[in-house]
């Protein structure tokens, strides 16, 4: 079964200092990949979401990831944080089935704290 | 704007009872899935359906069951609640076409606690 592994369960930073949150996952056949985020008291929201072509996407709020197959990591990063950014965000994972229903296979999370 | 609305977003029931939660989506998704949340486990798939009256099983779904008797409307059963089910529930869903995921969509969420 696929797994999903987030490095660090909490993260401390002070504003517009730079975030990178790490994620690995086990399955080596084709994968989409999804980053979400919970602000608090919110529902899931993706952030971005990684399905072919060019490895590093783009998403909402100035978030990024880059997809490196050789690693099977698809690591968050964004340059400068804001206060605002304080939220748990989850990377998650399902194969590529051509068409079919896959449950998301989700990590652990990580909660973020973002210092004013 | 998808919208997925799950029926109760607090719920206090005693062990022993039948639970329902109820979930809603209005976008004509194929597929729906229900999570639960649980501090640093994250989210743990229950059960999840890709068609009306089809379910498949999660990673975690022993103690539920779950019914899709329409296509916007997927149920989760709690048989009879125990205190190990307090959690918070999400409901998701999701259209798969062809090649892509497009990802979920999720609810607010039900945070259940079994007293």
């Amino acid at each position: 079964a696929q797994s999903v592994s987030q490095h660090n369960h909490h993260v401390i930073l002070s504003e517009a200092a730079s975030l990178e949150l790490g994620c690995n996952y086990s399955y080596g056949g084709t994968v989409n990949l999804f980053w979400y985020v919970q602000y608090p008291g919110q529902h899931l929201q993706l952030l971005l979401k990684y399905f072919s072509g060019d490895p590093l996407v783009k998403g909402i709020k100035g978030f990024e990831a880059e997809f490196i197959k050789s690693k099977f990591s698809f690591n968050l990063r964004k340059p400068s944080v804001q206060w605002s950014d304080t939220a748990e965000y989850f990377c998650a994972v399902t194969m590529y089935s051509g068409g079919g229903a896959d449950g998301l296979t989700f990590g652990k999370g990580t909660h973020l704290i973002i210092q004013p | 704007d998808v919208k997925v609305t799950q029926s109760s977003r607090y719920l206090v029931k005693r062990t022993g009872e039948k639970v329902f939660l109820e979930c809603v989506q209005d976008m004509d998704h194929e597929n729906m899935f229900w999570y639960r949340q649980d501090p640093g486990l994250g989210l743990r798939l229950i059960y999840f359906s890709y068609d009306v009256k089809m379910k498949e099983k999660g990673d975690i779904p022993e103690g539920y069951s779950v019914s899709r008797e329409k296509k916007e409307r997927f149920s989760l059963i709690l048989e009879s609640a125990s205190t190990n089910q307090t959690s918070m529930y999400l409901c998701a869903s999701s259209s798969t076409g062809g090649a892509r995921h497009y990802g979920y969509t999720f609810g607010s969420g039900t945070r259940l606690t079994v007293v």
